[in-house]
């Protein structure tokens, strides 16, 4: 079953624009990762944030991390044609179980 | 550049075939998962081993579905007999787990794309 489920499920933006996703889990967790997957490519990991964090920059991405909430959002700032791709939140449980369970997917395009 | 490999890239087969993917993790990796992808269920968890041991396969159809290392550059996901309900993405991934940390990256295959007809 889905840990995470992700929203919107699909995002439609205009280049230079920002793109925001959202992403809630249901599980206590030890961190939260977002990864992006190009069509027909296996997914990339863009940011880690720990579950002490509350939010990280990394370049043109800004995560946040409310764990009162169980939510974490994805900020793509300045967004180029070239970030058209799904965007995934993967949830590393506190369970010790060390294997990531990923939410849903939000499909961004980002028209030229 | 250190990647994992997938192989084969595509496959059509026919029901109640044999099918088989391999997987080359990153040199130095310790932890090899395999995840399936498909529309309706999204990407799930088949199972993982740490140092060529299975950790978890409870994600795993047993009766048709096997996954092994034989050794530390292969990992083995075989499906038999293959059914229609099969076809997906099937991806491997591998990361460096370290025990007491916090945060695994984990990285992915472009995945083997199968399709029993």
């Amino acid at each position: 079953s889905q840990q995470g489920e992700e929203d919107p499920q699909a995002l439609s933006i205009q280049e230079g624009e920002n793109a925001t996703m959202n992403c809630s889990y249901k599980t206590s967790i030890n961190n939260l990762q977002w990864y992006r997957q190009n069509s027909g490519r296996g997914l990339v990991h863009l940011i880690l944030i720990r579950s002490n964090e509350r939010e990280k920059h990394s370049g043109r991405l800004r995560v946040t991390l409310d764990t009162s909430k169980k939510s974490s959002s994805l900020l793509i700032t300045a967004s180029r044609a070239a970030d058209t791709a799904s965007y995934f939140c993967a949830t590393n449980e506190d369970t010790g179980r060390r294997a990531l369970t990923f939410g849903s997917g939000t499909r961004l395009q980002v028209q030229p | 550049d250190a990647r994992v490999t997938q192989t084969p890239r595509h496959k059509v087969t026919e029901m109640g075939q044999e099918v088989t993917m391999r997987c080359q993790p990153i040199l130095g990796h310790n932890t090899v998962f395999w995840y399936r992808q498909t529309m309706m269920q999204g990407l799930e968890l088949l199972a993982y081993f740490r140092n060529r041991a299975p950790l978890d396969d409870s994600g795993m159809p047993k009766d048709r579905f096997s996954a092994e290392m034989p050794d530390a550059t292969l990992a083995t996901l075989k499906i038999q007999p293959s059914e229609p309900r099969d076809s997906a993405v099937y991806f491997c991934a591998s990361g460096l787990v370290v025990t007491g940390g916090s945060g695994n990256t984990i990285y992915f295959g472009e995945g083997s794309w199968l399709t029993v007809v």
